[in-house]
C-alpha cells in the first residue's frame, strides 16, 4: 500500500535554531517527493520537489535529501523564525497516477 | 503572482443538502484537482481532471460527488447530498503539465460544515 510516514509528529524549537524533519515512504513506482508549508487553515504551500536522480535540493532556509534507495527523504531548515511554525508535509507521487500521497505532516513551533 | 482562488471560503450547510465549491485554477494549467482535509487528519486525493474528464478518482469520490470544467475558468465540485463526514477543508489545485513534472498549486481551501 503506498504510504508516507513522518517524524516526529511535532516539534519545538527556538527560534534562529536548526531542525531536520524525516520522511519515508512507501509509494511505487516512485515518481518525486515533495514538501509542503501548510499554515493552519490555509493551503500547502510548494517548498520543493525531488526527482529520483536528485539528492538535495535548497530554496532559501530549506533544504530537502532524498535516498531514493532507502526510501527516505528530510527537511533541514536552517536558522528558524517565527514565521516558520508551520506543518511540514512530505507528499509522494507515483509514476502513472494522477494523485499525490500526502504524510500526516510535523507539525512545527518556533518559538521566541 | 498567479493564484488558484477557491470560493466560498466558508460553508454551512444541512446534511442532505447540494454543495458546490468553486474553484478557479491558474489560466494556462491543463490539470485540475481536487483534495480534501478532514479536521486533524491528512490531505487527501479526490478527483484529477484533464482535457475535459476525470483521470483518476479516489475511493472517497463516490456517485454523490460530481466535478465539471462548465466554461474556461471554472472548475467545480458538486457534493449531491451531503452527509455529516463531508464536513472538511477541500482545496482545488492546478498545474501546467501533471504530476510527474509539475509543480502543484493549491488554492486556499473552502471549508465545509455539515449540521
Amino acid at each position: 500500500k503506498n504510504q508516507v510516514e513522518q517524524s516526529p509528529q511535532s516539534l519545538i524549537i527556538l527560534e534562529g535554531k536548526n531542525c531536520t524533519l524525516q520522511c519515508n515512504y512507501t509509494v511505487s513506482p516512485f515518481s518525486n517527493l515533495r514538501w509542503y508549508k501548510q499554515d493552519t487553515g490555509r493551503g500547502p504551500v510548494s517548498l520543493t520537489i525531488m526527482t529520483f536522480s536528485e539528492n538535495t535540493k535548497s530554496n532559501g532556509r530549506y533544504t530537502a535529501t532524498l535516498d531514493a534507495d532507502t526510501k527516505q527523504s528530510s527537511l533541514h531548515i536552517t536558522a528558524s523564525q517565527l514565521s516558520d511554525s508551520a506543518s511540514y508535509i512530505c507528499v509522494v507521487s507515483a509514476t502513472g497516477f494522477q494523485k499525490l500521497v500526502f504524510g500526516t505532516g510535523t507539525r512545527l513551533l518556533v518559538s521566541p | 503572482e498567479p493564484e488558484v482562488t477557491q470560493t466560498p471560503s466558508h460553508q454551512v450547510t444541512q446534511m442532505g443538502q447540494e454543495v458546490i465549491l468553486r474553484c478557479v485554477p491558474i489560466s494556462n494549467h491543463l490539470y485540475f484537482y481536487w483534495y480534501r482535509q478532514i479536521l486533524g487528519q491528512k490531505v487527501e486525493f479526490l478527483v484529477s481532471f484533464y482535457n475535459n474528464e476525470i483521470s483518476e478518482k479516489s475511493e472517497i469520490f463516490d456517485d454523490q460527488f460530481s466535478v465539471e470544467r462548465p466554461d474556461g475558468s471554472n472548475f467545480t465540485l458538486k457534493i449531491r447530498s451531503t452527509k455529516l463526514e463531508d464536513s472538511a477543508m477541500y482545496f482545488c489545485a492546478s498545474s501546467t503539465s501533471g504530476l510527474n513534472t509539475g509543480e502543484l498549486f493549491f488554492g486556499e481551501g473552502s471549508r465545509l460544515t455539515v449540521l
